[in-house]
């Protein structure tokens, strides 16, 4: 079966410092990867997707197939990216379900 | 457009009771998914509908069940209660085809006691 393992539950930072959340995953096959971000009293939202290779607010997020891992990084982490990060898988075969990892919570202190 | 509605937000019930929660999808999207947030068991996927026919299930008791309308909204239903039920319900929508992104509500939130 799938799983998603996202091993560190909290992260504190300083201003300015670079970030890195890992996420690593177990599934034999293809799968969509994600990175949704949970703020303080809002909803999930989708923050990066591996096949977009875009970065969104300052983040990216490269798939490595080889180590099965999708880690997020920002090189200069700013106040307002503390919030809950979860990663995600999907593939084909199960439609729109998500798999999620346990969540990391980005703290960034001033 | 209008996001991803959940109603209630907020809902208290007792143990044995039962419980529907609503969800109205993003305009033209047909797939609506329910997931169910703990702070000890995370994120966890309950059951996905396309086109008012469920199409995946997650490893929840049959107490758990949903429909879907014909105009995409969608309900989830929870029977005789536990405490352990005591969540976070989140709604998300889809439309249909591969690489779509998937958006979520605001969830409801259910406390049992």
């Amino acid at each position: 079966a799938q799983r998603v393992t996202q091993p560190e539950k909290l992260l504190s930072v300083f201003k300015g410092a670079p970030v890195e959340l890992k996420c690593n995953y177990s599934y034999s096959g293809s799968p969509e990867l994600f990175w949704y971000v949970q703020y303080s009293r809002q909803r999930l939202q989708l923050l990066l997707r591996h096949i977009s290779r875009e970065s969104i607010k300052g983040f990216t997020a490269d798939l490595n197939k080889g180590e099965t891992s999708f880690h997020l990084k920002k090189p200069f982490a700013q106040e307002e990216d503390s919030a809950m990060y979860y990663c995600a898988l999907r593939f084909k075969a199960a439609g729109n379900k998500l798999t999620f990892g346990g969540g990391t919570r980005v703290l960034v202190k001033p | 457009k209008a996001g991803v509605t959940q109603t209630p937000r907020y809902l208290i019930k007792t143990r044995g009771q039962q419980v529907t929660l609503s969800c109205s999808p993003i305009s033209g999207h047909r797939s609506v998914s329910w997931y169910q947030q703990t702070p000890g068991q995370g994120l966890q996927f309950l059951f996905e509908y396309f086109s008012e026919t469920q199409r995946n299930k997650g490893n929840f008791p049959g107490r758990f069940s949903g429909r879907q309308f014909s105009n995409s909204r969608s309900e989830m239903n929870v029977s005789t209660l536990e405490l352990g039920d005591s969540a976070l319900y989140l709604c998300a929508s889809s439309e249909s085809g591969a690489g779509n992104t998937i958006y979520f509500g605001e969830g409801s939130w259910l406390t049992v006691v």
